[in-house]
């Protein structure tokens, strides 16, 4: 079936460090991938989406770029602040939302 | 804009007790999901309406939970009866169209925890 696999957390980097967290996907077709984040005592916020292949989507610095080859869609930052501590989920749709299990990212000062 | 409004924020209840939880998606948005989140866990869908429509009820465990959206706006989810391992944040959600390519706007979920 169709699934998202990320990176166990929590990943804890210090202020302006780059940041990858890795996800990889399960499906059959196409489907259109997202990164969405939740910051402490709030609520799921879309961060970024691709649609198809080898596209590149961004937001607020972060980037992921659609791989197919390598069914990934690995979020980047390149200069990480405080205020980015949250949990990540990579999530995926093919009819449905399919989420992964989470990341946790604490940035320290 | 206002936000998905979720009612209560928290809730405590003993197994076997029943529980309902509401929720008020932003205005005109059409589709609106129930998804449960189990701590260190990503969220699952346990339900999709289009207006008041069931899409995908696949994944909600029928036995015990329900759910319903009169008049295709505001949802109520109910459990009866509660388990222990119904233990979790029950997230609502909502967007203007049913084909996840579309922003799905969360609200802040309901925190569930069965004694």
């Amino acid at each position: 079936g169709n699934s998202v696999t990320q990176m166990e957390g929590p990943v804890t980097l210090s202020e302006e460090a780059f940041l990858t967290i890795n996800c990889t996907y399960t499906a059959t077709g196409y489907p259109s991938l997202f990164w969405y984040v939740q910051y402490p005592g709030e609520g799921l916020q879309l961060l970024l989406k691709a649609t198809k292949a080898d596209d590149k989507g961004s937001n607020k610095g972060f980037e992921a770029t659609y791989r197919k080859e390598t069914t990934s869609f690995h979020l980047e930052k390149g200069s990480v602040q405080v205020s980015d501590s949250a949990v990540y989920f990579c999530a995926l749709f093919t009819g449905k939302l399919i989420f992964g299990q989470g990341t946790t990212l604490q940035v320290k000062p | 804009e206002a936000g998905v409004a979720q009612s209560p924020r928290y809730k405590i209840i003993e197994k076997r007790q029943s529980v309902a939880f509401w929720c008020n998606p932003i205005s005109g948005h059409a589709t609106l999901y129930w998804y449960q989140q189990i701590l260190g866990q990503g969220p699952k869908l346990l339900i999709q309406f289009q207006n008041n429509g069931v899409v995908d009820d696949s994944q909600l465990p029928k036995d015990r939970f329900s759910a319903e959206r009169l008049k295709g706006v505001d949802s109520t989810l109910k459990i009866q009866p509660a388990k222990l391992e119904d233990s979790a944040v029950y997230l609502c959600a909502s967007s203007l169209a049913r084909d996840g390519n579309e922003k799905l706007f969360f609200g802040s979920g309901t925190q569930l925890s069965v004694l």
